[in-house]
Formats: C-alpha cells, sequence, structure tokens
C-alpha cells in the first residue's frame, strides 16, 4: 500500500525556519517525481513545490522561490522541504503529493506562522 | 501560469440524483507528448484530497464507477452519476501539462 507521510509542522514565529519531511512506503520512491502542494485554513490548494526522481531537478513557486528548498533522499526514502524567512501567508496544511497526476497524497502537516 | 476555473462554485444535491461540475482551462491542456493532464480530486470534510480521474476520463483504482469525466482541449467535465451521501465534500480539477501545476476553485457538493 502506498503512504506518504509528512511530519515537521508546528508553529513557528514569522522571519524562522521549519523543515518538514514526508516519509514514503510502498513503491519505489526513486522512479517518481514528488510535489508539496498547500492548502490554507478552509481554502483551496496550491502547488508549491516539485523535485524529479534523482533530485536534478527542482521548481518552485513564485511566492515561495529563494525561501523554500526542496530535496529528496532516495536511499531513506524521504522527501524534505526546508522553509526559511516564513511568512503568515503560508499558514497552511502541508502536502506531498506522489506524481503529476495526484496519484497519491499523504495526510499533511500544518504550518502555522505566527508571533 | 494556466488558470483553471470551476463552476459551479456549490452544489446542492439530492440523493440518487445526478450531479455535473465543470471546468474550463486559461489554454489548452493538451501536452507536446499528446495528452491531456487533467486531474479531477475529492475532498471529503477534514480528509486531505484523493484522486479520482486522471488523464481527463481515467477512474482511480478504487474510485466508484458512478463518477465520470470528460472533455478535452479546455473544456472539462466532472460528473456523477447518482449522488451518495459519501460524495459530500469538494471538488476540485487539476492540471499538469505545464508548470506550475494549478487547480480550480473548487466546488462543494452538498446534500
Amino acid at each position: 500500500e502506498v503512504q506518504l507521510v509528512e511530519s515537521g509542522g508546528d508553529l513557528v514565529q514569522p522571519g524562522g525556519s521549519l523543515r518538514l519531511s514526508c516519509a514514503a512506503s510502498g513503491f519505489t520512491f526513486s522512479n517518481y517525481w514528488i510535489h508539496w502542494v498547500r492548502q490554507a485554513p478552509g481554502k483551496g490548494l496550491v502547488w508549491v513545490s516539485r523535485i524529479n526522481s534523482d533530485g536534478s531537478s527542482t521548481s518552485y513557486a513564485d511566492s515561495v522561490k529563494g525561501r523554500f528548498t526542496i530535496s529528496r533522499d532516495n536511499a531513506k526514502n524521504t522527501l524534505y522541504l526546508q522553509m526559511d524567512s516564513l511568512r503568515a501567508e503560508d499558514t497552511a496544511v502541508y502536502y506531498c503529493v506522489r506524481d503529476s497526476s495526484g496519484s497519491h497524497w499523504g495526510q499533511g502537516t500544518l504550518v502555522t506562522v505566527s508571533s | 501560469d494556466i488558470v483553471m476555473t470551476q463552476t459551479p462554485l456549490s452544489s446542492p444535491v439530492t440523493l440518487g440524483q445526478p450531479a455535473s461540475i465543470s471546468c474550463r482551462s486559461s489554454q489548452s491542456l493538451v501536452h507536446s507528448d499528446g495528452n491531456t493532464y487533467l486531474s479531477w480530486l475529492q475532498q471529503r470534510p477534514g480528509q486531505p484530497p484523493r484522486l479520482l480521474i486522471y488523464r481527463i476520463s481515467n477512474r482511480f483504482s478504487g474510485v466508484p464507477d458512478r463518477f465520470s469525466g470528460s472533455g478535452a482541449g479546455t473544456d472539462f467535465t466532472l460528473k456523477i452519476s447518482r449522488v451518495e451521501a459519501e460524495d459530500v465534500g469538494v471538488y476540485y480539477c487539476m492540471q499538469a501539462t505545464q508548470l506550475p501545476l494549478t487547480f480550480g476553485g473548487g466546488t462543494k457538493v452538498e446534500i
């Protein structure tokens, strides 16, 4: 069974940093692109970032470019999102998503940016 | 960025009756490889999104056959043939033809 389990969400002050993780199981992790998608409370879905299967190529939404870094460790079947210079508008549930069809989503991890 | 526009925003439905959601993209979703990367997602209250339909009309594993997708180019439709109570939630269309992935604003289906 495919599983994606996010962790690392927390309450952080504006300007602070967090690192999210997404542990994958039930499939060959190194074969797939993975995306981060976020959802602010009561709002819709917004794409954040993606990484290709071997980690050599990444892309970011303009709203997070230069502040967030996506990476992966295929030996550990884990995806990461390093989030720096956090702003109130980054408050959201962050989901990791397998492949561009959106075939599998994790349960999400809540990031709250507030003083 | 490709803008995805869904209608209606909200859809009151009657159990056992059909429902339909439309999604329009600001440009063609036909990829250079010939495929159209348009998916439909369901988000039940308190749950993460779940894939229902991919590449316009392909039902994902485990999705009931009362869900169907159709369309081409820039206009797409999700249909539920007979709404059941478990279908309550928000439905999103999503395009993956071009980065950034973009989503429709969502359609709330309620009984």
